[in-house]
């Protein structure tokens, strides 16, 4: 079945020791994103890619970074990690089209405890 | 902007029950319209989606039809088992292409 796949599905790591979280895809969609979810919220769009282009919220930190190697695969790059940036990390692709309302399907989500 | 307001939760009913989950939205021109679902330490997941006035999007006994006189989005199944507890999120994305989610609503249904 085509999928979102994120690895780990949990991370820990210290506070202000650099962390990576990696999502791949099997949809061939040409958009990736990078949600951040606290506990009991809606996520929070981080950034996205649409093919190689790099779009970034207003107020997303700039702690956080992304990169997106190829197609397939996206990173999200965390500097310095603080107790604040807790959360459950979500990636969703979507086939960007005419029409402008790309259905987006999410993986299954990092969570990422800050110690 | 853009704006969703989904039911406040959480909500709490008994196996078989009816459950509806309200959503209402504004939006600048005419947005596609999804229900998304979350299980506990899970990501989310589609459980359905309309793209145009009067369409009725359905999935696992889960329905709702988009109503453009009301601007609502309501999620309705007719009798609701255990395993559907989970926190239940309406969204919409117009030509911005940015989804736009409600507050979620979380469904507890007791055997």
């Amino acid at each position: 079945d085509a999928m979102v796949i994120q690895n780990p599905r949990y991370q820990v790591t210290q506070f202000g020791k650099p962390v990576t979280l990696s999502c791949s895809q099997t949809l061939n969609h040409n958009v990736m994103y990078w949600y951040q979810q606290k506990s009991s919220q809606a996520p929070k769009l981080l950034f996205h890619y649409y093919d190689k282009d790099f779009n970034n919220e207003a107020d997303t930190p700039d702690n956080f970074q992304s990169r997106r190697p190829n197609t397939s695969f996206c990173f999200l790059d965390i500097r310095s990690p603080g107790l604040g940036d807790a959360a459950m990390y979500l990636c969703a692709t979507s086939q960007r089209s005419g029409t402008g309302t790309d259905t987006q399907y999410f993986g299954p989500g990092t969570r990422l405890t800050v110690l | 902007g853009d704006s969703v307001t989904q039911m406040e939760g959480p909500v709490t009913l008994s196996e078989e029950a009816f459950l509806t989950i309200n959503c209402t939205y504004t939006a600048t021109g005419y947005p596609s319209l999804f229900w998304y679902v979350q299980y506990p330490g899970e990501g989310l997941q589609l459980l359905l989606k309309a793209t145009k006035a009067d369409d009725k999007g359905s999935n696992k006994g889960f329905e709702a039809t988009y109503r453009k006189e009301t601007t609502s989005f309501h999620l309705e199944k007719g009798s609701v088992q255990v395993s559907d507890s989970a926190v239940y999120f309406c969204a919409l994305i117009t030509l911005a292409r940015q989804l736009t989610f409600g507050s979620g609503t979380q469904l507890t249904v007791l055997p």
